[in-house]
């Protein structure tokens, strides 16, 4: 079973370019969240998708900044007119989001650096 | 709302000595888990140990045990006979069962072990 798959790796912008994360679940997984970790700084939450919704985007930046999961294919975070500040690394993680406990599955990260 | 706090940024032992890290948190919840990750350099986000708040007993996993006081909202890692593999960011993080389950994250500290 492969693990939460997040492409790219690594990606660099220009001040003003759109940038695309994608997010890929394990198998099974219907839930996804994001979480963003500026440098030197702990996980911050973002967004918690499930499929085609928009459970809770209490920590989403209000603009350029926008999240979707739609019934086919990956999450996609997208960040528009990207500034210097939103360089960062941006992690998924997926559950399967049973009653009670839920373990969340982290992908290995996008390091999004904007020029 | 949630809080995790890790007030020690950085701590250095050395191979085969015990090392604690410390982490207070902050609920109003009664039901909730209490997380320890590792973030080695490769930035992946690797549990290390769970506790449920409802259990009193704490959780142990090979050579990292977790000293939990409720009453105190204390969160320690000890991890035994350190490694070299053990260098890494570690973060301490909480979720409330009830709702979105997103994790809230503490600074994170900064653990070298010296050979």
């Amino acid at each position: 079973n492969a693990g939460v798959m997040q492409n790219p790796r690594h990606l660099v912008r220009r001040r003003g370019q759109e940038a695309r994360l994608r997010c890929s679940p394990m198998k099974g997984h219907s839930h996804v969240y994001w979480y963003r970790q500026l440098p030197e700084e702990g996980l911050k939450f973002m967004v918690y998708l499930q499929k085609e919704n928009i459970i809770d985007e209490s920590g989403m930046p209000k603009e350029r900044f926008s999240a979707e999961f739609p019934k086919e294919g990956p999450s996609i975070l997208r960040i528009q007119q990207v500034v210097r500040g939103d360089s960062a690394a941006y992690f998924c993680a997926s559950s399967p989001r049973t009653s009670g406990h839920n373990e969340q599955f982290f992908g290995p990260g996008t390091r999004l650096t904007v020029l | 709302a949630q809080t995790v706090t890790q007030s020690q940024p950085e701590m250095s032992v050395q191979e085969a000595e015990t090392v604690t890290l410390s982490c207070t948190y902050d609920t109003s919840e009664s039901n909730y888990y209490l997380f320890w990750y590792k973030q080695p350099p490769s930035r992946q986000m690797i549990l290390v140990i769970r506790q449920e708040a409802y259990k009193q007993q704490n959780a142990t996993e090979n050579r990292f045990s977790v000293n939990f006081q409720k009453a105190a909202k204390s969160f320690s890692l000890k991890i035994s006979d350190s490694q070299l593999g053990d260098t890494a960011m570690y973060f301490c993080a909480s979720y409330q069962v009830q709702g979105a389950q997103k994790l809230v994250f503490g600074q994170g500290t900064r653990l070298t072990i010296n050979p």
